[in-house]
């Protein structure tokens, strides 16, 4: 079955970079994505990668996926204290059934 | 364009009362997903609707919960009764049909006291 893995609790200095990891189990998983939630909302879509990519960057964002070790991350360039919240990584089915599993959130703080 | 909208916001209930949680998807996005949400954990599907039939309720406690979304667009999340161990969560998400973007509601908190 489906099981996404974070560690719960990253703190990192404003300015610096941060680098979440997440480890998921199903090799079949087709697309693995990054969601930001900020405390009382919902979650919001940051990023995805398709399970054919090493990498994908997108402005101050950058994932890498080692799909032999089933082993995500995602690397905050210069962050900002607006950057603080819960970070999810899920990882997704393709097909019609479209299962998305989602681990359960480091929560970034960013210190001034 | 307006994104997921959900109410009510906060909910507060003593244990053994029925409540209901409301959904609008996005305008044009024909699956709709409801999700609970623990404090501390990620969100865990409950039911997912293709249009107005529920693909996929393996994980929905029919014992006591029900939903619905009987024109394909609104849905509604009922629990009758409510226990304590419901207090959580109850996030609404949407997408468009072969698109892999969900974009989630801001969830409505629901305490059973």
């Amino acid at each position: 079955g489906e099981d996404v893995e974070q560690s719960l609790f990253l703190s990192v200095r404003e300015g610096d970079s941060s680098v979440i990891n997440c480890t998921y189990t199903d090799s079949s998983s087709t697309y693995l994505y990054w969601y930001k939630q900020e405390p009382g909302a919902g979650l919001q879509l940051l990023t995805y990668i398709f399970s054919n990519m090493d990498m994908k960057q997108d402005q101050r964002l950058t994932v890498l996926l080692n799909k032999k070790d089933k082993h995500l991350s995602l690397r905050i360039a210069d962050t900002q204290t607006g950057d603080s919240a819960i970070y999810f990584c899920a990882e997704g089915l393709s097909g019609g059934y479209q299962k998305v599993t989602f681990g359960t959130g480091t929560k970034l703080q960013v210190i001034p | 364009e307006a994104g997921v909208v959900q109410s009510p916001r906060y909910k507060i209930i003593e244990k053994k009362q029925p409540v209901a949680f409301w959904c609008n998807p996005i305008s044009g996005h024909n699956t709709l997903y409801w999700y609970l949400q623990n404090l501390g954990q990620g969100p865990e599907l409950l039911i997912r609707y293709e249009n107005e039939e529920a693909v996929d309720d393996s994980q929905l406690p029919k014992d006591r919960f029900s939903a619905e979304r009987l024109k394909g667009v609104d849905s509604t999340l009922k629990i009758q009764p409510a226990e304590l161990g419901d207090s959580a969560v109850y996030l609404c998400a949407s997408k468009q049909t072969g698109s892999y973007e969900q974009y989630f509601g801001p969830g409505t908190r629901l305490t059973v006291t």
